[in-house]
């Protein structure tokens, strides 16, 4: 059974330009979710999605978005990225029609924007 | 929202000592997990333990949900324990608030 992966591992931005990063959900996990963890900090929550559509969203502004496709893999697109904007991004992935379980992470995508 | 705060902030042991890292929520959960993030930023599951008490080798972790408090027993440590241990919570949902964690460095 493969865990989650996350993709590319370290990405280089400038600001103003966009990013697209991916995340393949654990087998059988049909539910992934986006957390920001900028330094020294605990992580924060993006947005989750549920069987394609987005099932919750934390206090983060529209230029975040993100897709879901058939086979539960995802993306995360931040537009117009701002110095703030650096940070690990993790991704997670659980068997949503199960109900509360536990967070399995991938090992996250670092962004530094300059 | 439910703020969740953890101390001590930083903790530093010899390798061999015990530690007890704690977990403050100031709401009703139940859904609390605990983490532990290695230097390189990778984020481990240790333990999903809304209520009572669980036990993996040298770690358990016990939370009084009626108290809003849970605790995190590391036991004989090593080096390879040191990083940064985390407590998340949320109530009906795998949507977490994390806690800014507890550093723990352990030296040989």
């Amino acid at each position: 059974e493969t865990g989650v992966t996350q993709s590319p591992t370290h990405l280089i931005k400038t600001r103003g330009q966009q990013v697209t990063l991916r995340c393949s959900s654990q087998s059988g996990h049909n539910t992934v979710s986006w957390y920001q963890q900028a330094l020294g900090q605990g992580p924060q929550f993006i947005f989750q999605y549920y069987r394609e559509e987005e099932n919750g969203r934390g206090n983060f502004p529209p230029r975040f978005s993100g897709l879901q496709f058939p086979n539960y893999s995802s993306e995360l697109n931040v537009n117009a990225l701002e110095l703030d904007d650096s940070a690990l991004y993790l991704c997670a992935s659980t068997r949503g029609d199960s109900g509360v379980s536990p967070l399995h992470f991938g090992n996250g995508t670092r962004l530094t924007v300059t | 929202g439910i703020q969740v705060e953890q101390s001590p902030p930083d903790l530093i042991l010899q390798e061999g000592a015990n530690s007890t890292l704690r977990c403050n929520f100031s709401d009703s959960v139940n859904n609390l997990q605990w983490f532990h993030q290695n230097p390189w930023g990778q984020l481990i599951n240790l333990f999903y333990i809304p209520s009572g008490t669980k036990q993996n080798g040298r770690l358990s972790a016990t939370t009084v949900a009626t108290e809003r408090y849970s605790l995190l027993y590391i036991s004989s440590s090593q080096t390879t324990d040191s990083g940064v241990y985390f407590c998340a919570v949320g109530y009906n949902t795998d949507k977490l608030i994390f806690g800014t964690g507890t550093r723990l460095q352990v030296f040989p």
